[in-house]
């Protein structure tokens, strides 16, 4: 069954150091990619997405992530993240043959300290 | 952007009960909505997918008698959770897509939070 994998479970970090969140996928067809962010009492926003062309991809508040297709993976990074940034981030996949039903990772939650 | 709203956001009920929450896309038609459960520090759980105008697909595991979908137009759907017990009490998430599902973005709601007593 297709599946997400995101590697950390809770990252800690100082103000202005860099984020990498890491995100595997199982599936090997045609997907698209997500990554959302639920902050601290509020609903899923999506940060970027991908889902052809360039595999570097910017988002919003200066995330972008990166699409390795030999690697299946997609990871978020940040160079220098705000205590604003603590939240937790979910990789998503969808894929065609699945009606493009969301596939969500376990969730990283990322606190920021000040 | 595109935004979905949910109601309530927070509802509480008695054993037994029924209890419906609506989702609605407020700036464009959603050929097809989804429906999640999260619970506390866990990521998000598909229950089922709703077209406009047909029936809900539900996942595997999910009870089709007791989460109730209808998906009447192309800017709301409902679930109702039928004769609600504790084991029930989550945070159910919508979300919406303005096309066809392959390929597109789902824009989430803000969740309801349901506690059944």
């Amino acid at each position: 069954a297709q599946s997400v994998s995101q590697h950390n479970h809770h990252v800690i970090l100082s103000e202005a150091a860099s984020l990498e969140l890491g995100c595997n996928y199982s599936y090997g067809g045609t997907v698209n990619l997500f990554w959302y962010v639920q902050y601290p009492g509020q609903h899923l926003q999506l940060l970027l997405k991908y889902f052809s062309g360039d595999p570097l991809v910017k988002g919003i508040k200066g995330f972008e992530a990166e699409f390795i297709k030999s690697k299946f993976s997609f990871n978020l990074r940040k160079p220098s993240v705000q205590w604003s940034d603590t939240a937790e981030y979910f990789c998503a996949v969808n894929n065609y043959n699945q009606g493009g039903k969301l596939i969500f990772g376990q969730g990283t939650e990322l606190s920021v300290k000040p | 952007g595109a935004v979905v709203s949910q109601h309530p956001s927070r509802v509480i009920c008695k054993s037994g009960t029924s209890v419906k929450i609506e989702c609605r896309s407020l700036d464009f038609q959603a050929t097809t909505m989804f429906w999640y459960r999260q619970f506390p520090k866990q990521s998000l759980m598909l229950m089922a997918t709703s077209n406009e105008g047909s029936k809900a697909t539900y996942e595997q595991g999910v009870e089709k008698d007791k989460f109730l979908i209808n998906h009447a137009s192309l800017t709301l759907s409902t679930l109702t959770v039928t004769s609600a017990h504790p084991e029930d009490s989550s945070f159910y998430i919508c979300s919406a897509s303005a096309s066809a599902p392959q390929g597109d973005t789902q824009y989430f709601g803000p969740g309801t939070r349901l506690t059944v007593l």
